[in-house]
């Protein structure tokens, strides 16, 4: 089955630096990578999506790559604010009616001003 | 904007107990899922159900674990004989239809405490 790993664990920024968090892949055959926000005792909250026929997707200051190759992606978040910090998971899944969405183990995002 | 609901947001249970937790999808969703997440960890995959059956279950999801749609509206989980560490946030979540690439909407969990 898909495996998804993600890192860093923890990531700390000064407010208006670049934040970047990387995942892997291991299922050749996924297709959609959602990234997920997730506050303290909230739901998991999507930000921003890609499916794998798109290189790069940007939404504001969140844009996410997608390399198929090499079975990676990341989320890159510009001008953090303090609001952005949370719980960032990365997730992958195929392209098959009810298939599960497996998640990565999340990174703690803290943006200190 | 439409929300899945879940209900209880939080229970307390005996190990050993049976516990149901409830979620209404989004009304014109078709595909249903429940997740759980252990305090401070990720968000695991439990199972997938889609017209009236499992379209996928992880290894979490053991015989321990059941779903069920009652009716046209209610989606529900039932754990038959609690554990320790069932204790977590279970999420329930649908989504729309079409390709795989339809948003999964979560709701707000279900916090269950075995004792």
């Amino acid at each position: 089955g898909e495996n998804v790993e993600q890192h860093p664990s923890t990531l700390s920024v000064q407010e208006g630096d670049s934040a970047v968090i990387k995942c892997t892949y291991s299922d050749s055959a996924s297709n959609y990578f959602p990234w997920y926000k997730q506050e303290l005792g909230k739901r998991p909250q999507l930000i921003i999506d890609i499916r794998s026929n798109v290189g790069e997707k940007k939404d504001q200051r969140i844009a996410v790559t997608l390399n198929k190759t090499a079975k990676h992606f990341s989320l890159h978040i510009t001008e953090t604010q303090p609001e952005d910090s949370a719980v960032y998971f990365c997730a992958a899944s195929r392209n098959q009616a009810g298939t599960a969405l497996i998640f990565g183990k999340g990174t703690t995002l803290s943006v200190s001003s | 904007e439409p929300e899945v609901t879940q209900t209880p947001s939080h229970q307390v249970t005996q190990m050993g107990q049976e516990v149901i937790l409830r979620c209404v999808p989004i009304s014109n969703h078709l595909y249903f899922y429940w997740y759980r997440q252990i305090l401070g960890q990720k968000v695991e995959f439990l199972v997938s159900f889609y017209n009236n059956e499992i379209s996928e279950k992880s290894e979490i999801f053991d015989d321990q674990f059941s779903v069920e749609r009652p009716d046209g509206s209610n989606f529900t989980l039932k754990i038959r004989s609690t554990k320790l560490e069932d204790s977590a946030m279970y999420f329930c979540a649908s989504r729309e239809g079409g390709l795989v690439g339809n948003t999964i909407y979560f709701g707000e969990g279900s916090w269950l405490t075995v004792v």
